[in-house]
């Protein structure tokens, strides 16, 4: 089945700087990329997601780049805030849509002030 | 408001107790799922429906049961937790597909501890 792996666990980050976080997969089937950010005791919510016709997509201060070729998609979150401290999680799919998805472990994201 | 809900919220058992958890959905989402997430681990799909009455595993079923008879409910059954089954515990809904904007709604979670 598929695998997703999620680096790095943790990222500290200065308030107005820039953070990244990647994901590698391995089905080349997979063609839909989610992020969900969850806040601390809050559930999961999607924030942004790609499917694999796209390389890029900006949504704001949020953008995901995608490349197939090397089976690797990415989180870009540019002018952090201190709102955008929490868990991060990226997730794959085969079927172009939401369901059965793959998640990664998770990023913890801290914002410094 | 569309939403997905879970109860109970929190709950603390013993070995061996039989329980289980309700999830529910006013969205008419064929698609639900139950997820665990421990520390490190992330979220890991339990089971899943597709829709009703037709259900199947997913990365670590071991210990649950999950039933499917209405689109709208998808109860998650420990019939008899044991103390690893502690975690908490994410029931999502979504559209199978061929929908715009379609995402995964995520209930509030549930925090089991098995003592």
């Amino acid at each position: 089945g598929e695998n997703v792996e999620q680096h790095p666990s943790t990222l500290s980050v200065q308030e107005g700087d820039s953070a990244v976080i990647k994901c590698t997969y391995s089905d080349s089937a997979s063609n839909y990329f989610p992020w969900y950010k969850q806040e601390l005791g809050k559930r999961p919510q999607l924030i942004i997601d790609i499917r694999s016709n796209v390389g890029e997509k900006k949504d704001q201060r949020i953008a995901v780049t995608l490349n197939k070729t090397a089976k690797h998609f990415s989180l870009h979150i540019t002018e952090t805030q201190p709102e955008d401290s929490a868990v991060y999680f990226c997730a794959a799919s085969i079927h172009s849509s939401a369901r059965q998805l793959t998640f990664g472990s998770g990023t913890q994201l801290t914002v410094l002030p | 408001e569309a939403q997905v809900t879970q109860n109970p919220r929190y709950l603390i058992t013993v070995t061996g107790k039989k329980l289980t958890v309700t999830c529910s959905q006013n969205m008419n989402h064929e698609y639900m799922s139950w997820y665990r997430q421990d520390p490190g681990l992330g979220l890991r799909q339990i089971y899943y429906s597709m829709n009703v009455e037709v259900t199947d595993k997913g990365d670590v079923p071991e210990g649950y049961k999950v039933s499917r008879k209405e689109k709208r409910n998808f109860p998650l059954i420990l019939e008899s937790p044991s103390p690893n089954q502690t975690s908490l515990y994410f029931c999502a809904s979504s559209y199978v597909a061929g929908h715009p904007g379609n995402e995964q709604f995520f209930g509030p979670g549930t925090r089991l501890t098995v003592l």
